[in-house]
């Protein structure tokens, strides 16, 4: 279902630290999961993606896990830095079949602050 | 990645007027393009699928006849808000997957911040 979120968890790390920030999502069925970057007044950004056919995927600096048993997904920042201070979303994608097919539901958000 | 845009960035309008709100999307066809609108501190809402050359479907609690979409080419979605109410100051964003639907990954508009005085 979709997420509602009035008080958005918060994140407060030094810079050079990593940074796990965690999502649970709510349908079993999800096929792909998505994290997005939002900076203040700004639309989303795509960071990393990963099916569910995987537990792993990384990027530049990001890795995703993904655990199917507890419907659990986290990211890592490794090295974070004061650029990297947004609210962070998850996203699943519905799967194929039915009317929310393409649809994202998005988690609720985490503020992420990263102090020099 | 794909890029898409939304115009306006910002709008200020009186209430009872409506306020149109474009997506498009610069460097690929999109078929289908998604409508989100976010509250302050709040997470992505979506509101409606925007499908190109047929109706528009809303989730559920949205009004149709106040939000209208026309999705009236490949690149292009636009989203009305009819008789605007202080309510409706929102964050209004946009977004679209390279392929239509059946695609994964969905690239965001910059968002469209919408203030009913």
């Amino acid at each position: 279902g979709e997420s509602v979120g009035l008080h958005l968890p918060t994140l407060s790390v030094q810079e050079g630290d990593n940074s796990i920030i965690n999502c649970a999502y709510s349908n079993s069925a999800s096929d792909y999961f998505i994290w997005y970057k939002q900076e203040s007044g700004k639309g989303p950004q795509f960071i990393i993606d990963i099916r569910s056919n995987m537990d792993k995927r990384q990027g530049q600096r990001v890795t995703v896990l993904l655990n199917k048993t507890v419907k659990h997904l986290s990211l890592q920042i490794a090295a974070t830095q004061p650029g990297d201070s947004a609210v962070y979303f998850c996203a699943e994608k519905n799967p194929a079949g039915g009317t929310s097919y393409g649809k994202l539901t998005f988690g609720q958000g985490t503020i992420l602050t990263v102090h020099p | 990645g794909a890029v898409v845009s939304q115009h306006p960035s910002w709008v200020i309008c009186k209430s009872g007027t409506s306020v149109k709100i474009e997506c498009r999307s610069l460097d690929f066809q999109a078929t289908t393009m998604f409508w989100y609108r976010q509250f302050p501190k709040q997470s992505l809402m979506l509101m409606a699928t925007s499908n190109e050359g047929s109706k528009a479907t809303y989730e559920q609690g949205v009004e149709k006849d106040k939000f209208l979409i026309n999705h009236a080419s490949l690149t292009l979605s636009t989203l009305t808000v009819t008789s605007a109410h202080p309510e409706d100051s929102s964050f209004y964003i946009c977004s679209a997957p390279p392929g239509g639907s059946s695609t994964d990954t969905q690239y965001f508009g910059p968002g469209t911040r919408l203030t009913v005085l």
